[in-house]
């Protein structure tokens, strides 16, 4: 049974560049979550998708967008990079309104340089 | 005031040693606490869920006060394999995301 996978594993871009990175839930799991992990710091909710639509969002800027595809998979989008994106970003898999946990992939660390 | 606020850290303790770590936690309508472990570069894993009567999982203990809008922690005989950083984690009350706390930081050494 596959965990929650991420792709890439590591990314560097440039500032103002647009970055898109990729999600594979949990076998049997219909909701995603992204959250972004800056260093030092621990994971802050960017948004959840469930249906193919995102469900709710935290205090993120329109920059960061999002799509969950049939399949239950998903993406995180993020246009117009700056240096404060850097990050690892970490996908969450769980089914929609559980009370049990989330299921972490091991992340993409994003370098915008 | 930040939503979840943990131990600034780090802990530096020996083998053997107990230590406890604190959370506390903002909104009073959440209904869902976690503690979570997250090795060095590497995702957070759950460590255990935290409920109000209070629960233990071999040497680990999480109990919950809810009219205190505190969380806590207590690991027995560390050892070196615990050494990581714990994340105290509330399940928001619209039951979507996790709100987490900064992390405290434990190194355990022989």
């Amino acid at each position: 049974d596959a965990g929650v996978t991420q792709s890439p594993t590591h990314l560097i871009k440039t500032r103002g560049q647009q970055v898109t990175l990729r999600c594979s839930p949990k076998s049997g799991h219909d909701t995603v979550s992204w959250y972004q992990q800056a260093l030092g710091q621990g994971p802050q909710f960017i948004f959840q998708y469930y249906e193919e639509e995102e469900r709710q969002r935290g205090n993120f800027p329109d920059r960061f967008s999002g799509h969950q595809f049939p399949n239950y998979s998903s993406e995180l989008n993020v246009n117009a990079l700056l240096l404060g994106d850097s990050a690892l970003y970490l996908c969450a898999s769980s089914l929609f309104r559980s009370s049990y946990e989330q299921y972490f992939g091991p992340g993409t660390r994003l370098t915008v340089t | 005031r930040k939503e979840v606020e943990q131990d600034p850290g780090p802990f530096n303790v020996p083998e053997g040693a107990t230590v406890a770590f604190n959370c506390t936690y903002s909104n009073s309508a959440s209904q869902s606490f976690f503690w979570y472990r997250q090795d060095c570069r590497k995702e957070p894993k759950l460590l255990m869920s935290v409920y109000s009567s209070g629960n233990e999982d071999g040497r680990f203990t999480a109990q919950l006060n809810r009219a205190s809008q505190y969380i806590s922690l207590l690991i027995r005989d560390s050892k070196l394999s615990d050494s990581a950083t714990y994340l105290c984690v509330v399940k928001n009350q619209a039951g979507t995301a996790l709100i987490f706390g900064k992390g405290t930081t434990l190194s355990v050494s022989s």
